[in-house]
């Protein structure tokens, strides 16, 4: 089966510019996370899906971020306006369920906010 | 509140040496453990994962892992390490949400 594919794999931006990213889960995956990497520490959630309302969101800094799943499939990140401190890996994941059904991981966005 | 402690944030190792990677968890639920590989510019793909049953798990690329209930600990070992398994490895829990530890390194040496 296809993996998550998620685009673009670099992205390098100045702060206060906006930047999005995007998300195509696994093919009927109803849960789709996205997690933000800092460089050196393991990955933290910050919003999750079941189809396409958000089950998770109090992680999601809501004044810069924001995030859609339209139609319960693919789904959108975006910052606006960027940090410094937002320079990370965004990963996008997805699961037929979560729990026992375990989680498929794309390759990741890395950003850098210059 | 759940969490995941990974005790050891780097773990140099030779080739071909034994290692064991330390996780503990905190959580008064039930939970759900895994552990999970990123090789470098790549995402995390799963090694094993600790669902109920045996607490002995067992894994890909020769990985195995142990659930301690009373310790609350999930350890990762391989008997024998490879160049290749130069990585980072990351300790994880499930209730209602994944929740990842800080990492380890595993840096395999000649």
């Amino acid at each position: 089966e296809a993996g998550v594919a998620q685009s673009p794999r670099y992205k390098i931006i100045e702060k206060r510019q906006s930047v999005a990213f995007w998300c195509n889960p696994i093919s009927g995956h109803a849960t789709l996370y996205w997690y933000q990497q800092i460089l050196g520490q393991g990955p933290k959630l910050l919003i999750q899906f079941q189809n396409n309302g958000v089950v998770d969101d109090s992680q999601l800094p809501k004044d810069r971020f924001s995030a859609e799943r339209l139609k319960g499939v693919d789904s959108t990140l975006k910052i606006q306006p960027a940090k410094l401190e937002d320079s990370a890996v965004y990963l996008c994941a997805s699961s037929f369920g979560g729990g026992s059904y375990g989680y498929t991981f794309g390759s990741g966005t890395r950003l850098t906010v210059v | 509140a759940q969490s995941v402690t990974q005790l050891d944030s780097q773990v140099p190792v030779f080739e071909e040496a034994p290692v064991e990677l330390r996780c503990n968890y905190s959580s008064s639920v039930s939970v759900y453990l895994f552990w999970y590989v990123q090789y470098p510019n790549q995402g995390l793909q799963l090694l094993l994962k600790y669902l109920s049953g045996s607490t002995l798990v067992k894994g890909i690329n020769g990985f195995e892992a142990e659930f301690n209930k009373s310790q609350t600990s999930f350890h990762l070992r391989k008997p024998s390490v490879h160049i290749s398994d130069t990585a980072e490895y990351f300790c994880a829990l499930n209730t209602d949400k994944l929740i990842f530890g800080t990492g380890t390194r595993l840096q395999v040496f000649p």
